[in-house]
């Protein structure tokens, strides 16, 4: 079993749509999640990040953790074509230990 | 504010030949990571450093070497070339293990 689990997709959705974007894992140890977004041929760039389980809302994004299920979450709201990108989630152990990714959702908002 | 620059954004290798992949950052962050991203995967991990003069081994080293002399540079090496380094490479830097990282642009390689 991969360390992160993540749908690669595609993921279609009309424009306004509630977007649901997910991530399971198997190390409990981890505690600090990311979620990242990614344009074509862009480097990533952070989106989200929260701390052990709970819910962190920042505007049109909700970022959900539930630390007992190794499962993350990242929900859109009314979802714009400028959306329109790879979502990957991430997440690391506390201490010195580097980030570790899932291989990315590709998402499309339709006008 | 620049951010993390990668320099050069697209190269063609022969198989054998040998690079180095510049990374640069202005933001005084003592982390800095290299990542390799192939078509359809995550990220994976090359080498990181937490600091000038101390680098460690990711989850996919083999054949590659990087040096740390300052806080701001991290060069990645390639020493012999093969068809399996095709591959887009991206740096990243940050505070601390527990923060973000910010990324680059990203350098496109095709070794044929």
């Amino acid at each position: 079993q991969k360390e992160v689990e993540q749908d690669p997709g595609p993921l279609s959705v009309p424009e306004g749509a509630i977007v649901s974007l997910n991530c399971t894992y198997s190390n409990s140890a981890f505690q600090y999640f990311m979620w990242y977004r990614q344009y074509s041929r862009k480097g990533p760039e952070l989106l989200m990040y929260t701390y052990s389980s709970g819910n962190k809302e920042d505007g049109r994004f909700t970022a959900q953790v539930d630390k007992s299920s190794k499962y993350i979450s990242l929900f859109i709201r009314d979802s714009q074509p400028s959306d329109s990108a790879t979502y990957l989630c991430a997440m690391r152990v506390s201490g010195n230990t580097p980030l570790v990714f899932g291989k990315g959702t590709r998402l499309s908002v339709i006008a | 504010n620049a951010g993390v620059t990668q320099t050069p954004k697209f190269r063609i290798l022969k198989i054998g030949q040998s690079m180095t992949l510049q990374c640069t950052q202005d933001m005084n962050h003592n982390y800095m990571y290299w990542y390799r991203q192939d078509p359809g995967m995550g990220l994976k991990l090359i080498y990181y450093s937490v600091g000038a003069g101390i680098t460690d081994k990711g989850e996919v080293p083999n054949g590659y070497n990087v040096s740390r002399s300052t806080t701001e540079d991290f060069p990645l090496r390639l020493e012999l070339a093969a068809p399996s380094q095709t591959s887009v490479y991206f740096c990243a830097s940050s505070t601390g293990v527990n923060t973000e990282a910010f990324f680059g642009q990203g350098t496109r390689l095709t070794v044929v």
